[in-house]
C-alpha cells in the first residue's frame, strides 16, 4: 500500500512569509508525528497527534509553529513569519497505534528553505 | 538538545567488510530503534530492541543494547554498496510519553566497491 506522503517536496520562501506543509499518513494509522532535521543532524521531535488531538506539542520551538489534524488523517504544519533558522527538512511519520513498540513510518520530507 | 551521540560520525569501508556503529543515549528507555536514511530524506526503520533485550538479529544486522551504559551498537555484516547511507539510533524515553523518539546525530556510512 501507499506510504506516508508529504507535499511539497521542496519549498523556497522569503523571510517573514507563511508556509504550510502537508502530510498524508498511511491509511488507518492513528498516530502522526512531525520532526525537523537540520543539515548534518538527526531528526528532532516537534509534535505528535493521536487521532485529531495534539497529544504532545512540547517540541514546537515557538508560537510561530502550529499543526492541525482536523479529521484524524491528513496533517498540516503551519509556520508563520518564517525565519532563516527555520530552514530544514520537515519529516512526518505515522504509526498504527501509539505504543512503545510500534514502528514509525516516515515520509520523504519537505525541504524548506527560507531566504 | 536532547539528542544522543553516535560514533563514528563517518565511516568508510570496503565492500564485504563489517561495519560497526555505536550510539549513546541520555535517559532510560522503553526501546531503542535504528533507522537508515538515504540522501537526507525519508528514514527507513531497520530494527527495534526492547529495553529488556541485550541482542537482536535481523538478516545482516545485529544490534546490541547495554542499558547500564546507555549504549547500543549496530553491526552490518558483509557490507554492500547499497548499504551506503546515514544510520541513526532513536531512543524512546518512557518519561516523555510513548514514541517521542530522540535521535542521535547519525553515522554516515560509505561502502566502497
Amino acid at each position: 500500500g501507499a506510504g506516508v506522503s508529504q507535499t511539497p517536496s521542496n519549498k523556497v520562501t522569503e523571510k517573514g512569509k507563511y508556509v504550510e506543509l502537508r502530510c498524508d499518513p498511511i491509511s488507518g494509522h492513528t498516530a502522526l508525528y512531525w520532526y525537523r532535521q537540520s543539515l548534518g543532524q538527526g531528526p528532532e521531535f516537534l509534535i505528535y497527534f493521536q487521532g485529531t488531538g495534539a497529544a504532545d506539542d512540547s517540541g514546537l520551538p515557538n508560537d510561530r509553529f502550529f499543526a492541525v489534524r482536523p479529521e484524524g488523517s491528513v496533517s498540516t504544519l503551519k509556520i508563520q513569519r518564517t525565519e532563516r533558522g527555520d530552514s530544514a527538512v520537515y519529516l512526518c511519520a505515522s504509526s498504527l497505534l501509539l505504543s512503545s513498540t510500534d514502528t514509525q513510518y516516515f515520509g520523504p520530507g519537505t525541504r524548506l528553505t527560507v531566504l | 538538545s536532547q539528542q544522543g551521540e553516535e560514533d563514528p560520525q563517518a565511516l568508510s569501508i570496503q565492500e564485504g567488510e563489517n561495519a560497526t556503529m555505536n550510539c549513546s543515549y541520555k535517559t532510560s528507555i522503553n526501546n531503542l530503534q535504528w533507522y537508515r536514511q538515504n540522501s537526507g530524506r525519508g528514514l527507513v526503520h531497520l530494527i527495534l530492541i526492547r529495553s529488556n533485550e541485550r541482542e537482536k538479529h535481523s538478516g545482516r544486522l545485529r544490534v546490541t543494547l547495554d542499558t547500564s551504559k546507555k549504549s547500543s551498537s549496530l553491526l552490518i555484516t558483509a557490507s554492500r554498496a547499497a548499504d551506503t547511507a546515514s544510520y541513526f539510533c532513536a531512543s524512546d524515553p518512557p518519561i516523555q510519553g510513548a514514541q517521542k523518539l530522540v535521535f542521535g546525530q547519525g553515522t554516515r556510512l560509505t561502502i566502497n566497491p
